[in-house]
């Protein structure tokens, strides 16, 4: 059965850079039929996309956030992982990975990971 | 931004009620929505794509209608397990989601 476990600092300091891994296991992340995305959601509030990948790297961010996303993927780990630069209080959520299955023109997120609660804070 | 607005926000209801909540979107999105049902201090499930495909898994009191800017999620018979908040999201541009709908148990 197809598993997504995200890793990283639960604690990052204002200004610094937020990097987050996701490590696929149960399933290929080579598959052609599937992308891999990050999405968040503040304590209490409301979900937010960030962005997705293929694995042949191509990507597609967030207009909001572009300027501090970077997704990558590592295909012989079976990992992808998100950096977020100049992160605020704002950043403070818990982020998830997901597997985005490709059906009739988009992408829904169909397998998630637990999530991983990433707090900004000095 | 292809903004939706989920309604109502908030929804008390009692096991065996029949509930629907609504979405609507700023702008067309054909049929590239989806809906979500997330418990407490879990990651959502997807529970309908394109609308009104029922994800596998999922159980057939759950059904999801609409195209263009309106769209509806429909659970026909609520049992104990579905009390959850419930979220739309679209796919048409960059996804966006709704703020979210909570049913409670009345």
């Amino acid at each position: 059965q197809l598993q997504l476990q995200e890793s990283g600092p639960g604690l990052v300091k204002p200004s610094e850079t937020l990097s987050l891994t996701c490590t696929v296991s149960g399933g290929s992340i080579s598959s052609s039929s599937y992308y891999w995305g990050w999405i968040r959601q503040p304590p209490g509030k409301g979900l937010e996309w960030i962005g997705s990948i293929y694995y042949s790297g191509s990507t597609y961010y967030n207009p909001s956030l572009k300027s501090r996303v970077t997704i990558s993927v590592d295909t012989s780990k079976n990992q992808f992982s998100l950096k977020l630069s100049s992160v605020t209080a704002a950043d403070t959520a818990v982020y998830y990975c997901a597997r985005l299955a490709s059906i009739v023109g988009a992408t829904y997120p169909d397998y998630w990971g637990q999530g991983t609660l990433v707090t900004v804070s000095s | 931004d292809i903004q939706l607005t989920q309604s109502p926000s908030f929804l008390s209801a009692s096991v065996g009620d029949r509930v629907t909540i609504t979405c609507r979107a700023s702008q067309g999105i054909s049929s590239y929505l989806a809906w979500y049902q997330q418990k407490p201090g879990k990651a959502p499930k997807l529970l309908i794509y394109a609308a009104s495909t029922l994800q596998s898994g999922v159980p057939s009191r759950f059904s999801g209608s609409g195209s263009g800017t309106e769209f509806t999620l429909t659970i026909s018979s609520l049992q104990p397990e579905d009390f959850a908040t419930y979220y739309c999201q679209q796919l048409n541009s960059y996804p966006t989601f709704g703020q979210g709908t909570k049913l409670e148990i009345k």
